[in-house]
């Protein structure tokens, strides 16, 4: 089954304690991002990747970091977490950059305290 | 960044009724407009990718159509059920830079009652 698969799905940290949070697609996909969703917001990008060992900063990368060094897989790091980091994080992967459909995974949900 | 408008912001319609709502953006450099369908507790998902101007496709009783020259466009429901309660979200992409990737409005929430 064509799938992006996150994990985990839900998280409690304390500030300052690092964190990774997975994504792995099985479709093959070169394009893959990561998404916050806060209440009120649209979802917003973090990072996108075009391919392996090529990423991007995305509307809001501030905090965080990723790394491509699989085609299939996009982890996003957290290397000092801090609450207003506490979201909901979407991965999501697509053939390419805009002119196909992306792929979600199931979401991970975040708190820092 | 683009500015992506959706109207309504929420609606509550009841089984049935038909409905439609709005996605707005910059026309200038425009590449591809993409609706998604995001269901409580679970993640979007694509309906939709379009790219031409005058654009119009159709999934089941769900249609959208696209005006990339004057920069919005339409989705509908025709006939809705109680399953069609979700978040629509609408995510235009313009040409070039760091505008070269979807930028997700905020949705319009529907609500389909029985």
């Amino acid at each position: 089954e064509a799938q992006v698969t996150q994990n985990p799905r839900y998280l409690i940290t304390v500030t300052g304690k690092k964190l990774t949070v997975t994504c792995s697609q099985n479709m093959n996909h070169e394009y893959m991002s990561w998404y916050r969703q806060d209440p009120g917001l649209g979802l917003r990008q973090i990072y996108y990747s075009m391919n392996v060992e090529v990423t991007d900063k995305g509307d809001v990368p501030e905090g965080y970091k990723v790394s491509r060094k699989e085609k299939r897989n996009f982890p996003l790091i957290l290397e000092s977490p801090s609450p207003n980091q506490t979201s909901l994080y979407f991965c999501a992967s697509s053939f390419s950059r805009g002119n196909t459909e992306a792929f979600f995974g199931q979401g991970t949900r975040l708190t820092v305290v | 960044i683009l500015n992506v408008e959706q109207s309504p912001q929420s609606l509550h319609v009841q089984e049935g009724d038909s409905t439609n709502f709005t996605c707005s953006f910059p026309s200038s450099n425009f590449y591809a407009l993409h609706w998604y369908r995001w269901e409580t507790a679970k993640s979007p998902e694509a309906l939709f990718v379009m790219t031409l101007n005058g654009d119009e496709k159709k999934k089941g009783q769900i249609s959208a159509t696209l005006n990339t020259k004057e920069g919005y466009s339409y989705l509908y429901i025709k006939g809705s059920q109680p399953e069609d309660s979700a978040t629509y979200l609408c995510a235009p992409m313009n040409y070039g830079g760091s505008q070269g990737n979807l930028i997700f409005g905020k949705g319009t929430k529907l609500s389909v009652k029985p």
